[in-house]
């Protein structure tokens, strides 16, 4: 069964620093992806980074960029220089395979704030 | 079309009363996911329809749930006989079918459901 586990249920970081939000998951499925939500206050979640199982390289999103080591099964989230409009809850999410519903499996969060 | 859109917002309701929320998905997408978020947790996998079709119900969904998507456009979930148990935040999210893993999920800013 999928599982992703964020070990971390809060940081707090000097704004313009940056942060590595820690994820790691578990699959017997060779084909995955690997999801980076942010969600703020306001409670959508919004698409940050994709990982695909087969990626040769670390997916990069402007400021995001994901840390993937596939032998380890994490999937770190590295946010460079944060900003305070960073501050929300972060869910690493999970999907297996390319068959079937294709859900969603997330991880229970990881608060970041950042502090002027 | 901006996105995803859920009514209402907020919901509040006595114990035992029937509720329903609608969900509008992206126009072009043919997967329509809900999923339950309660207080400190991740989103949870509800169900799930490509087109009108419901393909996938988590064990979660008891018989007191129920979800229709009937012309494969905008869905409604209808919870009867609510239980204080229900209070949650309702998210709905949609995508294309056939990205394989990569098929990325928007989401909605949700219903927040209390039961009092």
């Amino acid at each position: 069964a999928q599982k992703i586990t964020q070990t971390q249920p809060g940081m707090f970081v000097q704004e313009k620093e940056a942060v590595t939000l820690d994820c790691t998951y578990d699959t017997s499925d060779p084909s995955y992806g690997l999801f980076w939500y942010k969600q703020p206050s306001s409670g959508e979640m919004i698409f940050l980074i994709y990982q695909g199982s087969y990626d040769q390289q670390n997916a990069t999103e402007g400021r995001y960029s994901l840390n993937f080591q596939k032998a380890r099964k994490s999937a770190n989230l590295v946010i460079s220089a944060s900003q305070l409009g960073d501050s929300a809850m972060y869910f690493c999410a999970m999907r297996e395979g390319i068959q079937g519903a294709q859900k969603l499996v997330f991880g229970q969060g990881t608060r970041l704030t950042i502090n002027p | 079309d901006t996105g995803v859109s859920q009514d209402p917002r907020h919901k509040i309701t006595k114990r035992g009363q029937n509720v329903t929320f609608r969900c509008d998905p992206i126009s072009e997408h043919n997967r329509l996911y809900w999923y339950r978020q309660t207080l400190g947790q991740g989103p949870e996998f509800l169900t799930y329809f490509q087109n009108e079709a419901q393909l996938e119900k988590s064990r979660l969904l008891s018989d007191r749930f129920s979800a229709e998507r009937p012309k494969g456009s905008f869905s409604t979930l209808e919870i009867q006989r609510t239980e204080q148990g229900d209070s949650a935040m309702y998210l709905c999210a949609s995508s294309l079918g056939g990205g394989g893993a990569r098929a990325e999920a928007f989401f909605g800013q949700g219903t927040r459901l209390t039961v009092v």
